[in-house]
């Protein structure tokens, strides 16, 4: 099946700092990407979702100046957690489908655990 | 928007026994209903999907039912053994021109040997 991989697996910054999070669909084309957080023992919340090309729609409450999102190729989605605080602490992970129009089956990068210190 | 309620939250069941997982949504727009499985620290793993002009779909020993009347659809795991622990998502889709995912709460299913 298709592949999506995601960079780092774990990040450990100190608190002001920018971190970045590649999401890579390997070996197809992914025309929309997702980016979760996931709290320990909580279901995945959708961050916000990404369209080749395009500027991220981001879910309500979630702050875009603070998380960055730029998917400039098919196949590369990046979140970057800006000035990151300990309360941005959490499990990110990111899906992609290679439908546009369809909905389509998800297929989820392995996630990033990242501790603000 | 979307609103996905999951139940039961946590789930005990003898192996070999039946397990039943049930969401109800709230959009009538949302088309395509996937459950994941997710072990811990791991990505969520697709096990079974249905989309809104099926009524049911059926893969060895899991079942996903819609009823898009009522809009709920439900997970099914017949023979349960003891590698089907892990928590389980819902998780309804609506596709178009902006796709949009909610997902369910999760249960966490727990087959005692």
């Amino acid at each position: 099946g298709a592949v999506v991989s995601q960079h780092p697996s774990r990040v450990i910054c100190k608190s002001g700092t920018s971190v970045k999070i590649e999401c890579r669909s390997l070996d197809f084309q992914a025309t929309t990407m997702f980016w979760y957080r996931q709290f320990p023992k909580k279901s995945l919340m959708l961050m916000a979702t990404s369209n080749e090309g395009s500027k991220a729609t981001y879910e309500q409450g979630v702050e875009k100046d603070k998380f960055l999102i730029n998917h400039a190729s098919l196949t590369l989605s990046t979140l970057t957690v800006t000035s990151a605080h300990p309360e941005d602490s959490s499990f990110y992970i990111c899906s992609a489908t290679s439908s546009g129009s369809w909905a389509d089956t998800q297929y989820f990068g392995p996630g990033t655990r990242l501790t603000v210190l | 928007g979307e609103n996905v309620e999951q139940h039961p939250s946590t789930l005990s069941v003898q192996e070999g026994d039946s397990a039943v997982i049930k969401c109800t949504y709230s959009d009538s727009a949302s088309n395509y209903f996937p459950w994941y499985k997710q072990e811990l620290g791991k990505r969520p793993q697709l096990i079974i999907d249905i989309r809104s002009n099926v009524g049911e779909k059926k893969d060895q020993r899991i079942a996903v039912t819609l009823n898009k009347t009522a809009k709920h659809f439900s997970l099914h795991i017949t023979e349960t053994q003891p590698e089907d622990s892990a928590v389980y998502f819902c998780a309804a889709f609506e596709s178009g021109g902006y796709q949009k995912v909610t997902f369910g709460t999760g249960t966490k299913l727990q087959v005692i040997p």
